[in-house]
């Protein structure tokens, strides 16, 4: 079974940039989570999407971050303009519908430096 | 406030040896799952072990336990016989059961574990 697929692995950019991240998760799985992972920290959720729906995007700085599941599969997390606090691993992760004990698969990450 | 502590920044252990994680969490739910993951230096983020909030039993998989304590609201991470590919940065992680589809995934700071040889 082919796991949350990520790219860019690595991304920099100057302040002001936009920039976007992709992800492909697992086959099937209508839950899908962007985290930001600054160093350091645990990942902190933006947004989760439930097949292209949009469930939780309370943490999502929506003056500048916007993300999109088009048709429910794919989805692409964008940042426009950066700002040199947004230097961090982005992380996407999938699972099934969300029970109690659902576990997130997770991606590689995308790791942004802004400069 | 914190939904999830982790009080250890780094641990170190001998090859192995048993070694234990710290996990506190905070929530009024009475119906939630707590989750410890691994992530190693390549990043990507493995699932170890689960734990429901009405399971009677400490959960255990292979080499990882978790000691559930209810009333204490902590949940540790135990790794017997620590190998050298431990070493990575460990995260507990809380789901509660109120807030429907949502249900948000929360980590905390996570323990950084290098094994040594």
């Amino acid at each position: 079974e082919a796991g949350v697929a990520q790219s860019p692995r690595y991304k920099i950019i100057e302040k002001r940039q936009s920039v976007a991240f992709w992800c492909n998760p697992i086959s099937g799985h209508a839950t899908l989570y962007w985290y930001q992972q600054i160093l350091g920290q645990g990942p902190k959720l933006l947004i989760q999407f439930q097949n292209n729906g949009v469930v939780d995007d309370s943490q999502l700085p929506k003056d500048r971050f916007s993300a999109e599941r088009l048709k429910g599969v794919d989805s692409t997390l964008k940042i426009q303009p950066a700002k040199l606090e947004d230097s961090a691993v982005y992380l996407c992760a999938s699972s099934g519908l969300v029970d109690l004990n659902t576990e997130a698969f997770f991606g590689q990450g995308t790791r942004l430096t802004v400069v | 406030a914190q939904k999830i502590t982790q009080t250890q920044p780094g641990m170190f252990v001998q090859e192995k040896e048993a070694v234990t994680l710290d996990c506190t969490y905070d929530t009024s739910d009475p119906s939630y799952g707590l989750f410890w993951y691994k992530q190693p230096s390549s990043g990507e983020m493995i699932f170890l072990i689960y734990q429901g909030s009405y399971d009677q039993q400490n959960a255990t998989e292979g080499r990882y336990s978790l000691n559930f304590q209810k009333a204490r609201k902590s949940a540790n991470l135990v790794i017997s016989a620590s190998q050298l590919g431990d070493s990575a940065m460990y995260f507990c992680a809380m789901r509660e059961g109120s807030s429907g589809s949502a249900r948000q995934l929360t980590f905390g700071s996570g323990t950084q574990l290098t094994v040594l040889p």
